[in-house]
């Protein structure tokens, strides 16, 4: 099984600050992909990166793929409420993907 | 937009008790995972079906659980007996034929209780 480790576990923040957030692996992966879970709901799905080196921005979200297709990072600006969620990252694996445990982000007005 | 819908959303039992839990795909998905999230294990895949096959069921307790696809439009998902270490939110997914690691598209889960 391809391990990922999200790093940090929990983040609190108030609104209008930066963080990013990193998921880590000793494997390579073909692609790996960032979602995002809200209370009571499964995860959506934010973004998907393929190539070593990728940067991808969804508005204020900012996802990289590391040159070696080993790890990942996310980077939010200006953070708001209503990014409070649980960030997961997962990697491709066949068919499956290996999801990382995820990192709990907390944005407080 | 088209959902994944799991059924129930919520269920109390008491160990012992079978349990099963729906889910149905995404129209035209045809693979469909079973994944189950709790606090310390985070999200760990169950099974998985493609074209209503058995791909992988190796994260599965096979002793008592077990998971099927009777037809495209529904997955289930069995637990007989059931315990307390099985309470946990069980998702399913959906994603779409083509290359591997599809987007996969998930239901609101079933939230389970074993007393």
């Amino acid at each position: 099984t391809q391990l990922l480790e999200q790093s940090p576990q929990f983040l609190s923040i108030q609104e209008g600050e930066n963080l990013t957030v990193y998921c880590n692996s000793s494997s390579v992966f073909s692609s790996l992909q960032w979602y995002r879970q809200e209370p009571g709901e499964g995860p959506v799905l934010l973004v998907t990166v393929v190539t070593g080196g990728e940067v991808k921005k969804l508005k204020r979200l900012t996802f990289q793929f590391g040159d070696a297709r080993k790890d990942s990072s996310l980077h939010i600006t200006a953070a708001q409420p209503g990014d409070t969620g649980l960030y997961l990252c997962a990697g491709g694996a066949g068919y499956a993907l290996n999801f990382g445990k995820g990192t709990s982000l907390l944005v407080t007005p | 937009d088209a959902r994944v819908t799991q059924t129930p959303r919520h269920k109390v039992t008491e160990m012992g008790q079978e349990v099963t839990m729906r889910c149905q795909p995404i129209l035209g998905h045809n693979t469909v995972f079973w994944y189950r999230q709790t606090m310390m294990q985070g999200l760990e895949l169950l099974a998985y079906f493609r074209n209503r096959a058995p791909l992988d069921d190796s994260g599965m307790p096979k002793d008592r659980f077990s998971a099927e696809m009777p037809d495209a439009t529904l997955a289930t998902l069995k637990i007989q007996p059931s315990e307390p270490r099985d309470s946990a939110v069980y998702f399913c997914a959906s994603a779409g034929s083509g290359m591997l690691n599809q987007p996969q598209h998930f239901g609101d889960g079933t939230r389970l209780s074993i007393l």
